[in-house]
């Protein structure tokens, strides 16, 4: 079956500081990769997706790329701020663009520190 | 837009009562909505798809019976947990998905504590 490994957290950084979190995926076929993000007491957004290799998402200063090579979908954001505080999950979708159930990564908790 | 609300967001029972979570699309139709379960520093787990108007499609392992999904609008769908146990005890989310559209959105989850 559909697995997603991320970094376990808290993953703590100063603001300003160059942000990576990793993920990889199992999964049959060409799965759509996402990230999401969850603010507290909010439910989870949408921050980016890719939905076929070398795609690279984008948006908010975030990026990611979909590697096929490498199964890895891997989160990176330049220069965080405190903003960013949350939790991240990366997820797939065997459909294009998820229009089916989502497999979840556990989700990493990123404090970012002023 | 695009809001998908859940109620209550928090909810204590005793063990063998039954309890009602609502997820409602505030602004768009959803034909589609998915249950999902979180266990702390867990990720969440997929319980369920429902499409508006028909039978809710489970995933292996989640029992039909004890996790009641309707979905008999195009605005609303609600899980009822029968029979709680503490072992029920959970962060249940909900999505949504409207016609035509890949992007699911996210309610703002529902914690269940079963005494």
């Amino acid at each position: 079956g559909n697995s997603v490994t991320q970094m376990e957290g808290p993953v703590t950084l100063s603001e300003e500081a160059f942000l990576t979190i990793n993920c990889t995926y199992t999964a049959t076929g060409y799965p759509s990769l996402f990230w999401y993000v969850q603010y507290p007491g909010e439910g989870l957004q949408l921050l980016l997706k890719a939905t076929k290799a070398d795609d690279k998402g984008s948006n908010k200063g975030f990026e990611a790329t979909y590697r096929k090579e490498t199964t890895s979908f891997h989160l990176e954001k330049g220069s965080v701020q405190v903003s960013d505080s949350a939790v991240y999950f990366c997820a797939l979708s065997d459909s294009g663009g998820g229009a089916d159930g989502l497999t979840f990564g556990k989700g990493t908790h990123l404090i970012i520190q002023p | 837009g695009a809001v998908v609300s859940q109620h209550p967001s928090w909810v204590i029972c005793k063990s063998g009562t039954s309890v009602k979570i609502e997820c409602r699309s505030l602004d768009f139709q959803a034909t589609t909505m998915f249950w999902y379960r979180q266990f702390p520093k867990q990720s969440l787990m997929l319980m369920a798809t429902s499409n508006e108007g028909s039978k809710a499609t489970y995933e292996q392992g989640v029992e039909k019976d004890k996790f009641l999904i309707n979905h008999a609008s195009l605005t609303l769908s609600t899980l009822t947990v029968t029979s709680a146990h503490p072992e029920d005890s959970s962060f249940y989310i909900c999505s949504a998905r409207g016609p035509g559209h890949y992007e699911q959105y996210f309610g703002p989850g529902t914690r269940l504590t079963v005494t």
